[in-house]
């Protein structure tokens, strides 16, 4: 079966700055890959998705790169501010479920 | 519009008692999945369903654990005589289904402690 990986587990960065979350993926035949954001007690939240036939994609401050051949994507987030502190999780969909990697709690610090 | 509901937001419960989850999905969505999240842990599938389809159970890691949808819409997830490590955040997601139908929905989650 899929298997996402995800680095790094923490990250900390000063508001203004870029955080950047990596995750890999096994099965070459994931066509889709949407990250969410989890803040504490809620459900995750679908921030972003990117399809296989894309390479990348951006929403305002967030974007997602996918480098199919090396099998792994990115996200991107710029100016970061406080309200961007949760924790973000990706995650691949080789058929009709999705495998999600262990996350990354993102701290943005003032 | 609503989005996915789930209930209780939390339950306690003795080990060795059941407990049945509820979840309702978005109107129009056909496709439901279950998923664990234990603490600091990322999600693990449990279950999903698609409209009348039999339900890919490969995920449940007991027998102890099943779960039904009925008339398509809400699902309800039972766990029969709880154990400890039971303790978790349930979620509940939805999507529009099928294979062109990606994008899944994730309802606030039900937290069960197991004492």
């Amino acid at each position: 079966g899929e298997n996402v990986e995800q680095h790094p587990s923490t990250l900390s960065v000063q508001e203004g700055d870029s955080a950047v979350i990596k995750c890999t993926y096994s099965d070459s035949a994931s066509n889709y890959f949407p990250w969410y954001k989890q803040e504490l007690g809620k459900g995750p939240q679908l921030i972003i998705d990117i399809r296989s036939n894309v390479g990348e994609k951006k929403d305002q401050r967030i974007a997602v790169t996918l480098n199919k051949t090396a099998k792994h994507f990115s996200l991107h987030i710029t100016e970061t501010q406080p309200e961007d502190s949760a924790v973000y999780f990706c995650a691949a969909r080789p058929l009709l479920k999705l495998t999600f990697g262990t996350g990354t709690q993102l701290k943005v610090e003032l | 519009g609503a989005g996915v509901s789930q209930s209780p937001s939390n339950k306690v419960t003795e080990k060795g008692k059941d407990v049945e989850l509820r979840c309702d999905p978005i109107s129009g969505h056909t496709a439901l999945y279950w998923y664990r999240q234990s603490l600091g842990q990322g999600l693990e599938f449990l279950i999903y369903f698609q409209g009348n389809s039999a339900p890919d159970k490969s995920g449940l890691p007991s027998d102890r654990f099943s779960a039904e949808r009925t008339g398509g819409s809400v699902s309800t997830l039972t766990i029969q005589r709880t154990q400890q490590e039971d303790s978790a955040v349930y979620l509940c997601a939805s999507s529009l289904g099928g294979q062109s139908s990606y994008e899944q929905y994730f309802g606030p989650g039900t937290r069960l402690t197991v004492t």
